[in-house]
């Protein structure tokens, strides 16, 4: 199956500054990636999709980009509700896989 | 507004059946296959495998395969996710989400809030 690798583990960002996350997939997924964003009791919310397109109602300070095996999520000026768990997913091969999340705290 | 309930959180025995449910309007259901992640302690998501809901087909990923069993009721817009002999390690978080088709297989745009399950003797 398709590895997912997410750097770093964990995160320190002041609010207001810009996060960069990464996700390296351990064989080619096309374009076909999500990145989701996870809080403690909440429903989790699909941020991208595509590696590049914004879901419904997510803001444009999010932002995806990459392809093959190379991703990158984006979140600039960070809102204090952006401080979450990241975690991307490959649709490209069976079965889809999903890394082992970013881990964005407050510095 | 476009959701998916899921059933509330359950304690358990190892060896114990469990059957927890995904509830969701007609309209979220229709056309669309309907899945189950895993978030163990600590751990990243695991995708399960899915359900149509249009005919109850279903597709599990090889990792649990044989472990539990994806199941349908059209007449109430739900889907189930049920273990035969929870073991102590089936203690999760379970999620329903909303696969939809992209590229060659999906992703999820719907997720449920999840079912916490905890098997401890």
């Amino acid at each position: 199956e398709t590895v997912m690798t997410q750097s770093p583990a964990t995160l320190s960002v002041s609010p207001g500054e810009r996060a960069t996350l990464s996700c390296w997939a351990s064989q080619s997924v096309s374009t076909n990636l999500a990145w989701y964003q996870l809080k403690p009791g909440q429903t989790p919310r699909l941020l991208i999709y595509g590696a590049s397109s914004r879901a419904t109602a997510i803001p444009a300070r999010f932002s995806g980009s990459g392809s093959g095996t190379e991703f990158t999520l984006t979140i600039t000026s960070l809102q204090s509700e952006d401080f979450a768990v990241y975690s991307c997913q490959q649709y490209n091969n069976w079965p889809v896989t999903f890394g082992q999340g970013t881990k964005v705290e407050i510095k | 507004e476009v959701q998916l309930v899921q059933s509330g959180a359950e304690v358990k025995k190892p060896g114990e059946t469990l059957k927890i449910s995904c509830q969701g309007s007609r309209n979220i259901f229709t056309g669309y296959w309907i899945g189950w992640v895993r978030q163990m302690p600590g751990q990243g998501l695991e995708w399960m495998g899915m359900v149509f809901h249009g005919d109850s087909d279903t597709r599990y990923s090889p990792s649990f395969e044989g472990q539990v069993t994806m199941s349908a009721d059209r007449s109430v817009t739900t889907i189930y996710l049920q273990w035969s002999s929870l073991k102590a390690s089936d203690t999760a978080v379970y999620y329903c989400a909303r696969h939809v088709a992209s590229g060659n297989y999906y992703y999820m745009d719907v997720w449920g809030e999840g079912t916490k399950v905890t098997v401890s003797s």
